[in-house]
């Protein structure tokens, strides 16, 4: 079965540096999302990705972040000074509105923030 | 004021019981996810829905869209079912709400 692939699965950063999350959607899927959980609390929406641009984001998705997919398979979300509480699990999805289960959930980055 | 509502929040059964898990919300939906977190922290899709009931393996979802609610069925229910179920409605403007998840563990 198709899988959604994220890298790398743990990353420690020191506070203030820029960390770039990796992930490769599955490749016929239209839609591609990045979620936070923060350790012990619920799912967060960042951002969604339709047709090589934003569609939707969040009030968390402020000018620290950013989206992109370079070359039609990565789609990569780049956090930019990072704080502590960014430590978080980010999980990417992608989703074909066609079939009946929806989003394909890659495994998580753990990012912590030192 | 939370957008969406799971109850319950914890939930103990014991193997082969019947589970319900219930998402009521406040936001609208363009199709509503419920979605299955292991231990480890990953998660899968198990449904997407708009309407009606939709049934895969011994999991049931049914949603009523007037009162704004679903629900989820385990039937025969089974340790491995063990998981966080969250709910989550779909798109209300530039959002998307998730639930704080069911906490379900099955007994041998």
């Amino acid at each position: 079965e198709p899988e959604v692939t994220q890298t790398p699965s743990h990353q420690v950063t020191q506070m203030g540096q820029e960390v770039i999350l990796r992930c490769v959607p599955i490749s016929n899927h239209l839609y591609f999302y990045w979620y936070r959980q923060i350790l012990g609390q619920k799912v967060e929406f960042l951002v969604s990705f339709y047709n090589n641009e934003i569609s939707e984001k969040s009030e968390i998705f402020d000018d620290q972040f950013s989206v992109e997919r370079p070359d039609g398979s990565n789609f990569t979300l780049k956090i930019r000074s990072t704080k502590l509480e960014d430590s978080a699990m980010y999980f990417c999805a992608s989703r074909d509105p066609g079939t009946a289960r929806g989003y394909t959930f890659g495994s998580g980055t753990r990012l912590t923030v030192v | 004021k939370n957008e969406v509502e799971q109850s319950p929040q914890n939930l103990t059964a014991q193997e082969g019981e019947f589970i319900t898990i219930n998402c009521s919300y406040s936001v609208g939906i363009s199709a509503l996810h419920w979605l299955q977190q292991h231990p480890g922290g990953g998660i899968v899709s198990l449904f997407m829905l708009s309407s009606g009931k939709k049934k895969h393996g011994r999991l049931i979802a049914t949603i009523n869209i007037q009162e704004k609610h679903s629900s989820l069925h385990i039937t025969a229910s089974h340790p491995r079912d063990s998981a966080v179920y969250i709910c989550e409605p779909g798109r209300t403007g530039n959002q998307f709400y998730f639930g704080t998840g069911t906490s379900l563990t099955v007994i041998p």
